[in-house]
């Protein structure tokens, strides 16, 4: 069983519509993180949120706009997206936003396709 | 800026046999992290191992251990007594303390019976 939970697990959207990736941790962990994963690669870092607040954003295009309701919460907002976007995104969380003390906790990912 | 290099892309190894995964990383760096990290079908990354630059043991958890070679700036992991749940992919990683983590490019282990 992962700790941290990601819905929806498989997502399939046009490219007008709206949809949102949620992710949700109960760990009292105060970093979160959305990693964007293409098949056979490693996950490239998207975006951070260390005590709720946008730490981190790796130029990322702005049809994707995360959030961060409460310090367990985290969600990801598409739209517009393009069928590049289609990856596995995966959330994850620790306990601080420092990596080396504190690893990574992932989620299981949301399968996105983009049609 | 730091690399992580995993020279393997495949391998495959007999169920109980042991195998070596490697990888090296380049860093001016002196206190540093490093990590394996293994995702198996079910897409779900899980640790496996971490090592802190600035202890000389290897770290070991269970059937998993690593090799580190400060010097040469190698980090391999071993998998002793291969099971079949082992099939994944696995990826090394580096980090600075205060930063991100920087991902290899992964190695895909296949474990047959």
């Amino acid at each position: 069983d992962t700790e941290v939970t990601q819905t929806p697990k498989h997502l399939v959207m046009g490219m007008t519509n709206k949809k949102s990736l949620k992710c949700e941790q109960h760990m009292g962990h105060r970093a979160m993180y959305w990693y964007k994963q293409k098949a056979k690669k490693p996950p490239e870092l998207m975006f951070v949120y260390s005590y709720e607040k946008l730490s981190i954003n790796e130029s990322v295009p702005s049809r994707f706009s995360p959030e961060c309701p409460n310090s367990s919460l985290l969600n990801l907002h598409l739209h517009a997206l393009q069928p590049e976007d289609s990856a596995l995104y995966l959330c994850a969380s620790s306990q601080e936003g420092r990596q080396g003390n504190s690893p990574l906790h992932f989620g299981n990912g949301t399968r996105l396709t983009v049609t | 800026a730091q690399t992580v290099t995993q020279s393997q892309p495949e391998m495959s190894v007999q169920e109980a046999e042991t195998v070596t995964l490697s990888c090296t990383y380049d860093t001016s760096e002196n206190n540093y992290y490093l990590f394996w990290y293994k995702q198996p079908p079910s897409r779900q990354m899980i640790l496996v191992i971490r090592q802190e630059a600035y202890k000389q043991q290897n770290a070991t958890e269970n059937r998993f251990s690593v090799n580190f070679q400060k010097a040469a700036k190698s980090f391999s992991l071993k998998i002793s007594d291969s099971q079949l749940g082992d099939t994944a992919m696995y990826f090394c990683a580096f980090s600075n303390a205060g930063n991100m983590l920087t991902f290899g490019g992964g190695t895909r282990l296949m474990v047959k019976p």
